[in-house]
């Protein structure tokens, strides 16, 4: 069945590097997303990968891909308190018809001054 | 671009009343949009697909009574809550896919508080 996995919680220091990480159980998987939701809001579109590539960085995010182990990772540099959200992953395996996402239990990011 | 609004962004309503939300992609055609409910410090849980001209397929458990939806345009998807009442109190998102982006986009999200 599909299954993504996150943990729930991290807290990290205001400058430091944050690494989320997602693990899912779809090896068919074509796309993986990480989201962002600050509170009260709808999901912004961070990043995404495509299930044949092992890494992609944009600016201060890197997201890492081991399909062997199926995890994927969001790294995030220099990490502000404007980073504090929820953040998602979720995949699109192959056979999903109409192409819905399975999400995450998301990680609540906290930045500390 | 690729944006989807979604209105109203809050609303609290008496008990019974039926409430529509809206979701409306602003610079795009939008053949399919995803419903999804969200409770507090939780994932979100895929409601419906809304297909453009055709009936919404509703995932298990999902009262289509209760929750209706209408894609009548490219470009609008409404979500309406029957007969509402507290247990419906809840985050409701709207999301369309993205060809070029190979992702989808989220509307804002509406508050639903029912008393």
């Amino acid at each position: 069945g599909e299954d993504v996995e996150q943990s729930l919680f991290l807290s990290v220091r205001e400058g430091d590097s944050s690494v989320i990480n997602c693990t899912y159980t779809d090896s068919s998987s074509t796309y993986l997303y990480w989201y962002k939701q600050e509170p009260g809001a709808g999901l912004q579109l961070l990043t995404y990968i495509f299930s044949n590539m092992d890494m992609k960085q944009d600016q201060r995010l890197t997201v890492l891909l081991n399909k062997k182990d199926k995890h994927l990772s969001l790294r995030i540099a220099d990490t502000q308190t404007g980073d504090s959200a929820i953040y998602f992953c979720a995949e699109i395996p192959i056979y999903n018809q109409g192409g819905k996402l399975i999400f995450g239990q998301g990680t609540e990011l906290s930045v500390k001054p | 671009g690729a944006v989807v609004s979604q209105h109203p962004s809050w609303v609290i309503c008496k008990s019974g009343t039926s409430v529509k939300i809206e979701c409306r992609s602003l610079d795009f055609q939008a053949t399919t949009m995803f419903w999804y409910r969200q409770f507090p410090k939780q994932s979100l849980m895929l409601m419906a697909t809304s297909n453009e001209g055709s009936k919404a397929t509703y995932e298990q458990g999902v009262e289509k009574d209760k929750f209706l939806i209408n894609h009548a345009s490219l470009t609008l998807s409404t979500l309406t809550v029957t007969s509402a009442h507290p247990e419906d109190s809840s985050f409701y998102i709207c999301s369309a896919q993205i060809q070029e982006l190979y992702g989808y986009t989220f509307g804002s999200g509406t508050r639903l508080t029912i008393v």
